[in-house]
């Protein structure tokens, strides 16, 4: 099984809302990550959680928060999103290294009003 | 500054036509590199990944090339189908480091 998966497909939400992006994958692999991707633009990482723990935050607004449950389960929490953080959620795992290929789930289309 | 940059930025091409993308990076240490393929709304999937003692790799129609010494990559498609339509990015990776450099992917677009 080389598939992550990502739920909700898309969403909408309101800034006031909450909602949460879940990501999941049966590889084994010790390192998850948390990419956004706007329109023709390449991904931009956001979280990388390594061996369950959190090991790399670049700089994301705390608006965002992610969580790592165990080593299969990836979520991002959202809460008071304004309307330029719509976009692409991609998630990723790879085994541990940057060696490693990342594989992609097939991300998560979040529009916010 | 590590850095990759993907030329052309888009290409058109008809169908069972060949193609050929670019990769520059300035990665390092450099460790690795990789091709995505990405379709519109989607992950990115991965085509190689190849480190700097591999110059060549190949994918189905997919052949990946590499030259560590000018830090040159380039994706090579035959014989084009409409499928393959959409986004390649090139992504480089220093050792030890989580962060991958990504370039902005070219276009491509394939016409019957």
């Amino acid at each position: 099984d080389t598939e992550v998966t990502q739920t909700p497909k898309h969403l909408v939400m309101g800034m006031t809302n909450k909602k949460s992006l879940k990501c999941e994958q049966h590889m084994g692999h010790r390192a998850m990550y948390w990419y956004k991707q706007k329109a023709k633009k390449p991904p931009e990482l956001m979280f990388v959680y390594s061996y369950e723990k959190l090991s790399i935050n670049e700089s994301v607004p705390s608006r965002f928060s992610p969580e790592c449950p165990n080593s299969s389960l990836l979520n991002l929490h959202l809460h008071a999103l304004q309307p330029e953080d719509s976009a692409l959620y991609l998630c990723a795992s790879s085994n541990s290294g940057s060696r490693e290929t990342q594989y992609f789930g097939p991300g998560t289309r979040l529009l916010v009003l | 500054k590590n850095q990759v940059e993907q030329s052309p930025q888009s290409l058109i091409i008809l169908e069972g036509k060949n193609c050929t993308l670019q990769c520059n990076y300035t990665v390092s240490p450099f460790s690795n590199l990789r091709w995505y393929k990405q379709d519109t709304g989607r992950g990115p999937v991965s085509l190689t990944i190849m480190t700097f003692s591999e110059n060549t790799k190949s994918n189905g129609r997919y052949t990946a090339t590499l030259d560590a010494d000018t830090k040159q990559s380039s994706l090579h498609i035959t014989a084009s189908q409409l499928s393959d339509s959409a986004s390649y990015i090139c992504v480089a990776s220093s050792g030890g480091s989580y962060i991958p450099t990504f370039g902005r992917g070219t276009s491509l677009i394939v016409h019957p």
